[in-house]
């Protein structure tokens, strides 16, 4: 079945350290995206990409970088310089172009900082 | 820009209740329109969606019809279960924008 994966679901880290969070789809989507969710609050965009190679910043990009060297994976690292990254991560992907078609969402990463 | 504007919660609801969750709209142009839900520590996932005007979506009993005259997406179910207890968020997608706008969510509880 196709769909987006999201690796690990819990993950700690400590003060001063990089960490990265993976996704990867099988759904031949060219368009990922990564969102921030704090407890109770709703979806912040961290950054998109619509294409190989190509991404662009979101609303809260400070602290966090991502590359895109295949279509099927979007990696978001959090840096050493995000003051406050405990926080749920959502990553999602679609059809690029295509506003009929809803995102998938994968299944989200729990980030702790120790 | 585009935006969407969603009732705040928290609703709590007996089972078997109406439910009413108001969604309004501001956009360019003629987006589709979303309902997503998303239960506790997991992703978002799709409810349902409407891409024209007058469009109704459904699915697993909930429903939201397309308003342009009122530029609204209510979702409504007729009677909730235990179940139902999730966030629903309502989003927007406009054709000459990739991105999806996501109102704040609403946090359904429903007791039994």
């Amino acid at each position: 079945d196709g769909g987006i994966t999201q690796s690990p679901k819990y993950l700690f880290r400590k003060e001063g350290q990089n960490v990265t969070l993976s996704c990867e789809q099988n759904l031949n989507h060219d368009a990922m995206y990564w969102y921030r969710q704090d407890p109770g609050q709703g979806l912040r965009l961290i950054y998109y990409s619509q294409i190989v190679n190509d991404f662009q910043k979101g609303d809260i990009a400070e602290g966090y970088s991502v590359s895109r060297e295949k279509k099927e994976s979007f990696p978001l690292t959090v840096t050493s310089a995000q003051k406050n990254p405990t926080a749920f991560y959502l990553c999602a992907s679609s059809m690029s172009g295509q506003a009929i078609y809803g995102y998938t969402f994968g299944s989200g990463t729990r980030l702790t900082v120790v | 820009g585009d935006s969407v504007t969603q009732m705040e919660g928290p609703v709590t609801l007996s089972e078997e209740a109406f439910l009413t969750i108001n969604c309004t709209y501001t956009a360019t142009g003629y987006p589709s329109l979303f309902w997503y839900v998303q239960y506790p520590g997991e992703g978002l996932q799709l409810l349902l969606k409407a891409t024209k005007a007058d469009d109704k979506g459904s699915n697993k009993g909930f429903e939201a019809t397309y308003r342009k005259e009122t530029t609204s997406f209510h979702l409504e179910k007729g009677s909730v279960q235990v179940s139902d207890s999730a966030v629903y968020f309502c989003a927007l997608r406009s054709y000459n924008n990739n991105d999806m706008r996501f109102g704040a969510g609403t946090r359904l509880t429903v007791k039994p």
